[in-house]
């Protein structure tokens, strides 16, 4: 079975300029999550996604948001870009219940300068 | 919300000695506790997972040990090997996933 796949693996933008990542997840996965990971911070829970449904949300700014197809591929924009957004961005997906174990991509590097 | 603090931050081991991480979380609703390998450049991969109706499991030379009533769980490695060198990340799931802030473990052969 293919893994979870992520596109680009690393990006580079400029302060203010916009960014859409893309997540193409397990064949028979419905949820797909995003994560922001910070040396600082560490893993930061953005959103879930669950048969195109925005299930939950973490404590993000509007600035960021998704969106998930119906063939369960998710995509994630981030607006106005800040430096502070400069991160490890993973996505995960799962078969959407409670105690169904992640299956992470290797992420998108993105850097904002 | 849910908070889940993990210890200590970085662990050196010699090849061969144990190694144990321990996670605390404070919502008792989260009843699924996962843990998480990440190497160097991938994504974290599920190692070992425990749900709240368990109080011990094993798989090889991976354990993890729950305790509902203090709100405590733990990972042990034992025999360590360099290939367990990575960062390693619990997590407690109620709706959310929420992670603790990662154990960077170095083994030394």
């Amino acid at each position: 079975k293919a893994g979870v796949t992520q596109t680009p693996r690393y990006l580079i933008k400029t302060r203010g300029q916009q960014v859409t990542l893309s997540c193409s997840p397990i064949s028979g996965h419905r949820s797909v999550s995003w994560y922001q990971q910070t040396p600082g911070q560490g893993l930061q829970f953005l959103f879930e996604y669950f048969s195109e449904t925005q299930r939950n949300k973490g404590n993000f700014p509007g600035r960021f948001s998704g969106r998930q197809f119906s063939n369960s591929r998710s995509e994630m924009n981030v607006s106005t870009l800040e430096l502070g957004d400069s991160a490890l961005y993973l996505c995960a997906s799962s078969l959407g219940t409670t105690d169904s174990p992640l299956h992470f991509g290797n992420g998108t590097r993105l850097t904002v300068t | 919300g849910e908070n889940v603090e993990q210890h200590p931050s970085t662990l050196s081991v010699q090849e061969g000695d144990s190694a144990v991480i321990k996670c605390t979380y404070s919502d008792s609703a989260s009843n699924y506790f996962p843990w998480y390998k990440q190497e160097l450049g991938k994504g974290p991969q599920l190692i070992i997972d425990i749900r709240s109706n368990v109080g011990e499991k094993k798989d090889q030379r991976i354990a993890v040990t729950l305790n509902k009533t203090a709100k405590h769980f733990s990972l042990h490695i034992t025999e360590t090997q360099p290939e367990d060198s990575a960062v390693y990340f619990c997590a407690a799931v109620d709706q959310k996933v929420t992670f603790g802030t990662g154990t960077k473990l170095q083994v030394i052969p």
